[in-house]
């Protein structure tokens, strides 16, 4: 059984770009969460979807967005980019929300420059 | 708000047990995690419990909850050299999210 997958697994932006970054979920996870992870503010919640809709959002700027598609594929958008939304963004999947084991990808690492 | 906190660092010696203690303040917790995290890698799930236990034993790993103090904690019997990592504790209350703590690293001496 495949992993969860994300990509890229780099990327390199400049300051005022957008970004989309990737998750496929493990086959049969219909939830889908994205976290934060940085030096300074640890790993933070961003948001959860569920069968396309957002059930949860963290607390984060309008600028970071997201979406799930009917194959329960995921996307998050961060616009106008900032020096710190410099982080290691990470997808989990599990079957339904609250289901325990959260399964997590290795993460997409975005350097904003 | 939720709160999770861990003691930032951990070494002991190959062969020795390890403890990571975990503290929140989430008493709606419904389920509590430890997560192993390696250099440049994603989060990998070790155990979890569930918050109406107080103990689970998974193979070197046991869990103990003190659901009084919340206060959770990892036992790694027997550390390996391979254990040296960040070790994350994390509770899902309501919200359908997970809280993680700071993350332990711990450095396993030979």
């Amino acid at each position: 059984k495949a992993g969860v997958t994300q990509t890229p697994r780099y990327l390199i932006k400049t300051r005022g770009q957008q970004v989309t970054l990737s998750c496929s979920p493990i086959s049969g996870h219909r939830s889908v969460s994205w976290y934060q992870q940085t030096p300074g503010q640890g790993l933070q919640f961003l948001f959860e979807y569920f069968s396309e809709t957002q059930r949860n959002k963290g607390n984060f700027p309008g600028r970071f967005s997201g979406r799930q598609f009917s194959n329960s594929r995921s996307e998050m958008n961060v616009s106008t980019l900032e020096l710190g939304d410099s982080a290691l963004y990470l997808c989990a999947s599990s079957p339904k929300p609250s289901e325990y084991g959260y399964t997590f990808g290795s993460g997409t690492r975005l350097t904003v420059v | 708000g939720e709160d999770v906190e861990q003691s930032l660092f951990l070494s002991v010696r190959e062969g020795d047990s390890s403890v990571i203690n975990c503290t929140y303040t989430d008493s709606s917790s419904t389920y509590l995690y430890w997560y192993k995290q390696e250099p440049g890698a994603g989060l990998q799930l070790l155990t979890y419990i569930f918050s109406n236990m107080d103990m689970k034993q998974d193979q070197r790993l046991t869990v103990l909850l003190n659901k009084k103090d919340k206060h959770l904690s990892l036992r790694i019997a027997d550390t390996q050299t391979g254990d040296s990592a960040i070790y994350f504790c994390a509770e899902s209350g309501g919200g359908n999210k997970l809280t993680f703590g700071t993350g332990t690293q711990l450095k396993v001496e030979l």
